[in-house]
């Protein structure tokens, strides 16, 4: 299985902060890297696709970048809305795999 | 929009059989390409993929799982199942559901909210 290491796993910051989380993995993905946020009790919901593309109506602070296997999702300047876990997945292989998650906090 | 909605059982016996199911809503549950996914996630873990089924009745499960794992279609219902065998409390975790973009093998989106599934006597 295709192992995806994040950190930090938790990451304190503030209002109009530039925000970077790391998505490592345990062998080359190309650009087959997804990532997700995650609010408590609510739905993931894409973000970021094929490790720099868009999802569709996600703000454009945020951005994915990388390949092989670091990856970065970047929130340039962080907003209220955005304190929530963040996940990454890898989709070249089975099983499907995900990381273990950062959580951005106050 | 497309939305999925999970249900079922919040509390299942250690041994028996996890049964959940989910329900698509507002596009066509049938659009060939996409396949529709279990996830788990354990409390304060990542997330676990469960397994995928296509609209047809193609599966595929996590190796981890397989033994136990059995995912099903109702396109006439627009429903897809999950039933995990002979749970312990290491099954413990929040299920969601979830469309597989284009194909078997890609990103989830949209997501269900997720149900909360405590194996317990």
């Amino acid at each position: 299985d295709i192992q995806l290491t994040q950190s930090p796993s938790t990451l304190s910051a503030s209002v109009g902060d530039r925000v970077t989380i790391t998505c490592r993995a345990s062998q080359n993905i190309y650009s087959w890297l997804a990532w997700y946020q995650q609010k408590p009790g609510k739905a993931p919901e894409l973000l970021i696709y094929k490790a720099s593309s868009l999802a569709s109506g996600v703000p454009s602070r945020f951005s994915g970048s990388g390949s092989g296997t670091e990856f970065t999702l970047t929130i340039s300047s962080l907003q209220p809305d955005d304190f929530a876990t963040y996940f990454c997945q890898q989709f070249i292989s089975y099983p499907l795999t995900f990381g273990g998650g950062t959580r951005v906090e106050i | 929009q497309l939305q999925l909605q999970e249900s079922g059982p919040g509390l299942v016996k250690p041994s028996e059989t996890l049964s959940l199911t989910c329900t698509v809503s507002g596009d066509s549950f049938s659009s060939s390409g996409h396949y529709w996914a279990w996830i788990r996630q354990p409390p304060g873990k990542g997330p676990e993929w469960v397994g995928s089924v296509s609209h047809g009745g193609s599966t595929s499960y996590n190796p981890s799982l397989k033994s136990r794992v059995t995912i099903s279609v109702d396109t006439s219902k627009r429903q897809f199942s999950l039933k995990l065998r002979s749970v312990t409390a290491a099954d413990t975790a929040i299920y969601s559901c979830a469309r597989t973009v284009g194909g078997l093998v890609n990103w989830f989106d949209p997501w269900g909210q997720g149900t909360l599934v405590t194996v317990s006597s």
